[in-house]
Formats: structure tokens, sequence, C-alpha cells
């Protein structure tokens, strides 16, 4: 079945570096890509997505590209802060079939 | 708009209890989804509803049960709660229609099963 992949599970970072967060999807046929963020006790919200037909969006200081022909996308996050802090879910969608598979979460730690 | 409300927040039970989780939203989305959240696991999808009177299963369906009988609410029933499903549930929607769109979710329901 569809499965995606994501790494690392935990990521710390000095305040004021980048972090990148990678996923990797099965399903050739996945054309919507979304990040969620969650922080600790509340409940996950989207931060950015992406979708087929484009290969790099960026929204201030987050950025998510696709390489489709590898199938698979990052979130890049630069001049990272304190409220960065949380976990972060990559998920993939194919038109028609309803369903998000995400991944399994990274917890990124951003240090003071 | 409250958006995505589920109740109740906190819930213990015993093993061979049933319950039901509700989720209602006031959005007036077609698409409605159910997913557990489980450490290491990621967010997993349970049960998902395109409109009233049509659900499908998701990744990990069994031992729930789902009905959608109106457009704003989707309630998940536990027949006979099993300690592996012990979980934080969150009930999702979103609009139908074209590939993908921002998933709004609740604030999820933590169930624990002795």
């Amino acid at each position: 079945g569809e499965n995606v992949e994501q790494h690392p599970s935990t990521l710390s970072v000095q305040e004021g570096d980048s972090a990148v967060i990678k996923c990797t999807y099965s399903d050739s046929a996945s054309n919507y890509f979304p990040w969620y963020k969650q922080e600790l006790g509340k409940r996950p919200q989207l931060i950015i997505d992406i979708r087929s037909n484009v290969g790099e969006k960026k929204d201030q200081r987050i950025a998510v590209t696709l390489n489709k022909t590898a199938k698979h996308f990052s979130l890049h996050i630069t001049e990272t802060q304190p409220e960065d802090s949380a976990v972060y879910f990559c998920a993939a969608s194919t038109s028609g079939t309803y369903k998000y598979i995400f991944g399994t979460g990274t917890r990124l730690k951003v240090l003071a | 708009n409250a958006g995505v409300t589920q109740t109740p927040k906190f819930q213990v039970l015993k093993t061979g209890q049933s319950m039901t989780l509700q989720c209602a939203q006031d959005m007036n989305h077609e698409y409605m989804s159910w997913y557990r959240q489980d450490p290491g696991m990621g967010l997993r999808l349970i049960h998902y509803s395109v409109g009233a009177g049509i659900t499908d299963q998701g990744e990990v369906p069994n031992g729930y049960n789902v009905s959608r009988s109106t457009t704003e609410d989707f309630p998940l029933r536990l027949l006979s709660a099993a300690p592996s499903q012990t979980s934080v549930y969150f009930c999702a929607s979103r609009t139908s229609g074209g590939a993908g769109g921002e998933l709004f979710f609740g604030e999820g329901s933590r169930l624990t099963v002795l």
C-alpha cells in the first residue's frame, strides 16, 4: 500500500540555523503534499503545501521542494526560532482517493 | 465558527467496554476522517467519509465503526475496547473535490484502555 517515510525522527538546531526534513512517498500517482506542524498538546495545523505541478513553494521562512522523479519532498526552515520547536508531519495524497498518508513525524528542537 | 469539535477530550475505559468518540464540524465540509496518533507512528487513518451515507476504511480500521448520517457529524465507535486502542484520536475535515486541500483537525481525544 501507500507509504510515506520521513527523516530524521528528531532534529536539534541552534537558533538562527536552518532545518531540513525529508520525506519519500511510494505512490507515483500522489499529487498533493502538505506539511503539518503540531505543537505540544495541540492539534496538527497546515503550514505549507505543494502540488505535483510545482517544484518549489516558499512562504516567508519556510519552503517545500518536490522531486517527482525521485518521489521525495522536503521542508526547509530558515533562520529558525524557538517557536519553531514542534513535531512536523509530511503527508501525501492522490486525487480521487481522499486518503492522506502521513509520515511518522520529526521532532524539531531549536536551541536558544 | 467552532471548526471541528471533538468530545470527550479524555476517556478511560476498561477492556471490553464500548464507547463513541463524537466529532462535529460547522464548515459544511463533505470530507471527514478519523486518525489515531501513537508515539513514533505518526497519524494513521482509521476511517473516512466523503459525504452523508458514504464511509470507507483507512489504514487501520479494525476494531472501529463509523457512520455518517449528517454532513456535520462523524462519530467513531469502539465496540469492545482493547489496550492496543490506547491512543490520541483526531477528527479532521476538509472540503471535497480536487487534489488535496487543508485538513482541519479537532483538538484530539486521549483514550486510555486498561
